[in-house]
């Protein structure tokens, strides 16, 4: 079964500064999607970025960018100018594109907290 | 766009009792999941569905039933509550596609004593 690894459980960072939160995963297969999602204290779980393991680009969203590292099953995810509203939780995911009902793994969430 | 809808928000149930957690989407997606989130633990799948009439079991499924008699709505039921399984429960919804963004309600928080 896939695992998915986030060994901080909290991280800091000062407002306007950059931060990156790691994540590793467990798989054998060579087709996969990797997401990362927010969680604010309002509960919602909201998509921040998504990669495709045969994409070698790193995916990019404005402030919000991964360090993809196939074979080391590596997926980072760097928050430059950080701002007080990234202050959540976070959660890697994995998804396997063979599998039945492609579901979601997640990890254990990092802690983000934002210093002003 | 109401997106997916969890119901109740809050609830505290009794050893023993039995209930029903909604979930209804009206983005009219094939895919539905329930998971659960426990300090520590991440989000947990419970069951998941992938159309009207198909549901299946995921990581944690021991105490709790579920069906899709409609694209729209994937109900969780919890036959006899525990205090294990007070937690936070998530509805999400997706289209088919592996890469396909999966939306969540706003949870439900669970507690059984």
């Amino acid at each position: 079964a896939q695992t998915v690894t986030q060994s901080q459980p909290e991280m800091s960072v000062q407002e306007a500064e950059t931060v990156t939160l790691s994540c590793t995963y467990d798989t054998s297969e060579s087709d996969y999607y990797l997401f990362w999602y927010k969680q604010p204290p309002s509960r919602q779980m909201i998509l921040v970025i998504r990669q495709e393991a045969y994409k070698q680009q790193n995916a990019t969203e404005n402030r919000f960018s991964v360090n993809f590292q196939k074979a080391a099953k590596s997926f980072s995810l760097k928050i430059s100018d950080s701002q007080l509203g990234d202050a959540a939780m976070y959660f890697c995911a994995y998804r396997n594109t063979l599998e039945y009902g492609n579901k979601l793994v997640f990890g254990a969430g990092t802690i983000l907290r934002v210093k002003s | 766009n109401a997106g997916v809808t969890q119901t109740p928000k809050f609830q505290v149930l009794k050893t023993g009792q039995s209930m029903t957690l909604q979930c209804a989407q009206d983005m009219n997606h094939e895919y539905m999941s329930w998971y659960r989130q426990d300090p520590g633990m991440g989000l947990r799948l419970i069951h998941y569905s992938v159309g009207a009439g198909i549901t299946d079991q995921g990581e944690v499924p021991n105490g709790y039933n579920v069906s899709r008699s409609t694209t729209e709505d994937f109900p969780l039921r919890l036959l006899s509550a525990a205090p294990s399984q007070t937690s936070v429960y998530f509805c999400a919804s997706r289209t088919r596609g592996v890469g396909t963004e999966a939306f969540f309600g706003q949870g439900t928080r669970l507690t059984v004593v």
